[in-house]
C-alpha cells in the first residue's frame, strides 16, 4: 500500500530552527518533494529530493534517506511569514505528476 | 508567464447537479494532473493527461472523468455530485509523463468546489 506520515501540527518560535519529518511506504519511488500551502493557497514548491542526503536552498533544507524510507525538512532563522503547512509527497515510479501526499503539518511560528 | 491557471475560482453546486473545471498548463507543459484536497487533508489524485489521453488514474469513481485539449489545456467533469465531493480542486502541470522527473509540477490556485 501507499503510506506517507507526518506530525499533524508543529509550533516553534520566530528565529529558531525547525524540523519537519516524513516517514514513507510506496510501491515505487521516483523522487520526494516538499511543499508549502498557504492556507487557501495552492501548494508552491520547496525542494526534491531524489539521492540520498542533504539539498539546501536558502533557509530550508531537505534530508533523504532511501533506505529509511524517511525525509525531513528543515527551516532556518523561522518567519512568522513560515507559518502554514508543508507537504510531503513521494512521486510514484515511473510516471511524472503523479503524487502521493502525505496529510501535511501546520506549522505555528510565534513571535 | 502567467503560470498555471484553473477557472472558476469558486463554485457552489447542488448535490445530483454536474460541474466542469477548467485548467491551463504553465506554458512549455504538456501534461496535466488533476487532484482533490478536502479540507484539513494533503491532495489526492486524480488522473493524469498527457497527449490528449488519460495516462494515469488514482482511487476515484467514474463519476470523475477528464479531457485534454491540442493546445493542453484540460477539463475535469464530475456528475451526479455528492456532498462528499466538496474540496479544493488543483490542477497541476509538468512536463513529459514517462520521463525521469526535471521539473517540480507547478500548481494552480484551485477551484474551491461546494455542494449543498
Amino acid at each position: 500500500g501507499q503510506n506517507i506520515d507526518q506530525p499533524t501540527e508543529m509550533t516553534a518560535t520566530e528565529g529558531a530552527i525547525v524540523q519537519i519529518n516524513c516517514t514513507y511506504q510506496t510501491s515505487g519511488f521516483n523522487g520526494l518533494f516538499w511543499y508549502q500551502q498557504h492556507a487557501g493557497e495552492a501548494p508552491t514548491f520547496l525542494s526534491y529530493n531524489v539521492l540520498d542526503g542533504l539539498e539546501e536552498k536558502g533557509r530550508f533544507s531537505s534530508f533523504l534517506s532511501r533506505s529509511k524510507g524517511y525525509s525531513y525538512l528543515l527551516l532556518k532563522e523561522l518567519q512568522m511569514k513560515d507559518s502554514a503547512s508543508y507537504l510531503c509527497a513521494v512521486v510514484r515510479g515511473g510516471s511524472q505528476g503523479n503524487l502521493i501526499f502525505g496529510k501535511g503539518t501546520k506549522l505555528s511560528v510565534k513571535p | 508567464d502567467a503560470g498555471v491557471t484553473q477557472s472558476p475560482t469558486h463554485l457552489i453546486k447542488t448535490r445530483g447537479q454536474q460541474v466542469t473545471l477548467r485548467c491551463s498548463p504553465k506554458s512549455g507543459h504538456d501534461t496535466v494532473s488533476w487532484y482533490q484536497q478536502a479540507l484539513g487533508q494533503g491532495p489526492q489524485f486524480i488522473f493524469q493527461y498527457y497527449e490528449e489521453e488519460e495516462r494515469q488514474r488514482g482511487n476515484f469513481p467514474d463519476r470523475f472523468s477528464g479531457h485534454q485539449f491540442p493546445n493542453y489545456s484540460s477539463e475535469l467533469n464530475v456528475n451526479a455530485l455528492l456532498l462528499g465531493d466538496s474540496a479544493l480542486y488543483l490542477c497541476a502541470s509538468s512536463t513529459g509523463t514517462g520521463k525521469a522527473w526535471k521539473t517540480e509540477a507547478f500548481f494552480g490556485q484551485g477551484t474551491r468546489l461546494t455542494v449543498v
